[in-house]
């Protein structure tokens, strides 16, 4: 594609609910990052997936969250059990190789939990 | 840990250069960064330099980084309505930590007429 794109662009559920937030890389691209920006913030790094695996996941927030990128293309962020304090936009990026290389950035989803 | 502190805003006029500052406190840090965020877009990212370097210029975009400081800036000269936004400053590190950038919290760069 011509970029990253994100869907939902917008999302409210109520706290306990389940959520899957879906990021398209663009074309090609074999590293996928996810950050979470909350508010007045600047992105916080969530997870690294290069191919199908997650090469680092230390920024996962605890065990409500996870990610999966089946086929090493579109990737997957799923949240267990939401929070309040879930809320925030979560930013997919991804790259044409491992490496400090540009991230291209996708528009974000704007996750609200009520 | 990675740490990257930023002023939360700056007010400049129109046409008279703005200047962005950010400082860092991993030493090993390898890789920095400044992008670029418009209201209701994405991370754009306007430039990068390696820590093996001082200065990188690209068209009216400045980058000065000291190591000895662990301080970077980022200069935008003939500064235009368009250059509105929020700025962040991102570091990465290779080797034994995330993979991922770590942002500072921003810059609001306004522009007054």
């Amino acid at each position: 594609g011509a970029g990253v794109s994100q869907t939902p662009s917008n999302k409210v559920t109520e706290k306990g609910k389940y959520v899957e937030l879906r990021c398209d890389p663009i074309s090609g691209h074999t590293a996928l990052y996810w950050y979470r920006q909350s508010l007045g913030q600047g992105p916080e790094f969530l997870i690294y997936f290069q191919g199908t695996g997650a090469a680092d996941d230390s920024g996962l927030p605890n065990d409500r969250f996870f990610a999966v990128r089946p086929e090493g293309s579109v990737s997957t962020l799923k949240i267990q059990r939401t929070e309040r304090g879930d809320s925030a936009v979560y930013l997919c990026a991804s790259s044409s190789r491992p490496g400090p290389y540009e991230q291209y950035f996708g528009p974000g989803t704007r996750l609200t939990v009520t | 840990g990675e740490d990257v502190e930023q002023s939360l805003f700056l007010s400049v006029r129109e046409g008279d250069s703005s200047v962005i500052n950010c400082t860092y406190t991993d030493s090993s840090s390898t890789y920095l960064y400044w992008y670029k965020q418009e209201p209701g877009a994405g991370l754009q990212l306007l430039t990068y330099i390696f820590s093996n370097m001082d200065m990188k210029q690209d068209q009216r975009l400045t980058v000065l980084l000291n190591k000895k400081d662990k301080h970077l800036s980022l200069r935008i000269a003939d500064t235009q309505t368009g250059d509105s936004a929020i700025y962040f400053c991102a570091e990465r590190t290779l080797g034994g930590g995330a993979d991922g950038l770590t942002f500072g919290k921003g810059t609001h760069l306004i522009i007054q007429p």
